[in-house]
C-alpha cells in the first residue's frame, strides 16, 4: 500500500540510450512532480503536472519528456542519455498544489 | 520564494531535544515556512509547516519568531532514526503561476544523532 511508488529503483544504462522511469500514486492527488538530486545532493524540481496538465517545466533539456496518462501516473522518458543525467530522480505528489508533497523512494540512474 | 540559511551540520545526543535553526530574513507576508527531511537513500519527508504561529504535530514543533525572519524546528526527543538532512523551505502556499507547488530545496542541515 505504498503511497508513491517508482520503478525501477535502480537503472544502469549506456550513454545514448532511451529510458523511462514510472511513477504512480494511490493517494488520489491532483498534482505530481519530478525532482532531480545530483551527486552534490542538490534537489531541484524538473516538472509539475496538475490533472494531467503540465504546470512547471524548469529549464529541463528537451530530451526529458514527462507523460501523464492519468492523474495517478507521471512517467519520465529520457532520450539520448548523457553522463550528466546520472542522478537520483524523485517523484512526488500533492493534493492540487498544496504544501504537503509526498515523495517516492527515488530511482537511481547511472549512465555509463 | 525567499531564500533560507541553515547551518551545514549539527549533532545531538539521543533522547535530547534537537533544535534546528533557519534564517529567512527576506520572507514575505504570504510565505509559509516548511520543513522537510531526507533520511539517507530515501525520498524527502514532510515534517511541519507554519505561517506565524508556533505549530506542533506528532513529529516536531515549529517556533517562528515574531518578525518571522527566523524559525526553529524542534525534535523533542531525538532518536538515531532522526539522523537526516533537514530542509527549511519558504514558499507561498497554494501558489499559482510559475511557482505552482514548487519546493526549492537548499543545502539543508545534516543532523547526526549519536548514542
Amino acid at each position: 500500500d505504498t503511497a508513491v511508488s517508482q520503478t525501477p529503483k535502480y537503472l544502469v544504462t549506456q550513454m545514448g540510450n532511451d529510458k523511462s522511469i514510472k511513477c504512480e500514486q494511490n493517494l488520489g492527488h491532483d498534482t505530481m512532480y519530478w525532482y532531480k538530486q545530483d551527486s552534490k545532493k542538490f534537489l531541484k524540481i524538473m516538472f509539475s503536472y496538475n490533472n494531467k496538465e503540465l504546470i512547471i517545466n524548469e529549464t529541463v533539456p528537451n530530451r526529458f519528456s514527462p507523460k501523464s496518462p492519468d492523474k495517478a501516473h507521471l512517467n519520465l522518458h529520457i532520450n539520448s542519455l548523457e553522463l550528466g543525467d546520472s542522478a537520483v530522480y524523485f517523484c512526488a505528489s500533492s493534493p492540487r498544489n498544496q504544501e504537503t508533497q509526498y515523495f517516492g523512494p527515488g530511482t537511481r540512474l547511472l549512465v555509463l | 520564494d525567499a531564500k533560507t540559511t541553515q547551518p551545514p551540520s549539527m549533532d545531538c545526543a539521543e533522547g535530547r531535544a534537537a533544535n534546528l535553526p533557519c534564517n529567512h530574513s527576506t520572507i514575505s507576508g504570504n510565505e509559509y515556512v516548511y520543513w522537510y527531511r531526507q533520511i539517507h537513500s530515501q525520498g524527502p519527508q514532510y515534517i511541519i509547516h507554519g505561517l506565524k504561529n508556533n505549530e506542533t504535530n506528532e513529529m516536531a514543533s515549529l517556533i517562528i519568531t515574531e518578525d518571522r525572519k527566523s524559525s526553529t524546528l524542534i525534535l523533542p526527543h531525538a532518536t538515531l532514526r532522526d539522523t537526516a538532512v533537514y530542509y527549511c523551505i519558504v514558499r507561498v502556499a497554494r501558489a499559482g503561476g510559475t511557482s505552482y507547488g514548487k519546493l526549492t530545496f537548499g543545502q539543508g542541515t545534516i543532523l547526526t544523532v549519536h548514542p
